[in-house]
């Protein structure tokens, strides 16, 4: 079994600031994660995504995030905001070995200020 | 390459209507699945599907049927819709083989049902 925990469902920064959006999960197996971008009124996108070796994934756009097996945790950063950041973003996990079935938190909506 | 297609983009129903939504894919992904997207619940699995003539239910099938007779197309039927059904609709595919981790997700369907 495997879930996943996006803290806040809205996170807030002003335009240059840093972004951090948090994801825990839990697997019964090494997981594969995953960060997807929705971006309004568009479906998702892949951002970034770890399945083994190096635990910091550079993605797309400035974005990363680092895997902490011990924290259970794979949060994504960006040292700094831009406004066509704004969007909601997923963190998503599966099974390692091929498993192709993700489970999905339930999103975090970037809100960027100028 | 179109990638993942989904028709229509918008959609009005009647409670007590059926329709069909359609998804494409032309990247010869074996996995397909719908996901739908409710305010507050992330993406839901509805159904999926393995390859041709293979389906199985996700966590939310109720009222939803789908089929797949060919590789390239995955329908998602909604048999008697209810007020329940508003929501917005996803489909994804996926490789079985090499890179089977990412979801390829169409633009969705947005669908009210009245």
């Amino acid at each position: 079994a495997q879930s996943v925990t996006q803290l806040g469902s809205h996170v807030s920064v002003s335009e240059g600031a840093l972004v951090l959006l948090r994801c825990n999960y839990s697997s019964s197996v090494p997981p594969y994660l995953f960060w997807y971008v929705q971006y309004p009124n568009q479906g998702l996108q892949l951002l970034l995504k770890y399945t083994t070796g190096a635990t910091l994934v550079k993605g797309i756009n400035g974005f990363e995030a680092e895997f902490k097996k011990s924290e259970t945790s794979f949060h994504l950063t960006k040292p700094s905001a831009h406004m066509s950041d704004a969007a909601e973003y997923f963190c998503a996990v599966s099974a390692s070995g091929g498993s192709y079935i993700p489970t999905f938190g339930r999103g975090t909506s970037l809100i960027v200020h100028p | 390459n179109a990638g993942v297609t989904q028709t229509p983009k918008f959609q009005v129903l009647k409670t007590g209507q059926s329709m069909t939504l359609q998804c494409a894919q032309d990247m010869n992904h074996e996995y397909m699945s719908w996901y739908r997207q409710d305010p507050g619940m992330g993406l839901r699995l509805i159904h999926y599907s393995v390859g041709a003539g293979i389906t199985d239910q996700g966590e939310v099938p109720n009222g939803y049927n789908v089929s797949r007779s060919t590789t390239e197309d995955f329908p998602l039927r909604l048999l008697s819709a209810a007020p329940s059904q508003t929501s917005v609709y996803f489909c994804a595919s996926s490789a079985l083989a090499g890179d089977t981790d990412t979801q390829y997700f169409g633009p969705g369907t947005r669908l009210t049902v009245l």
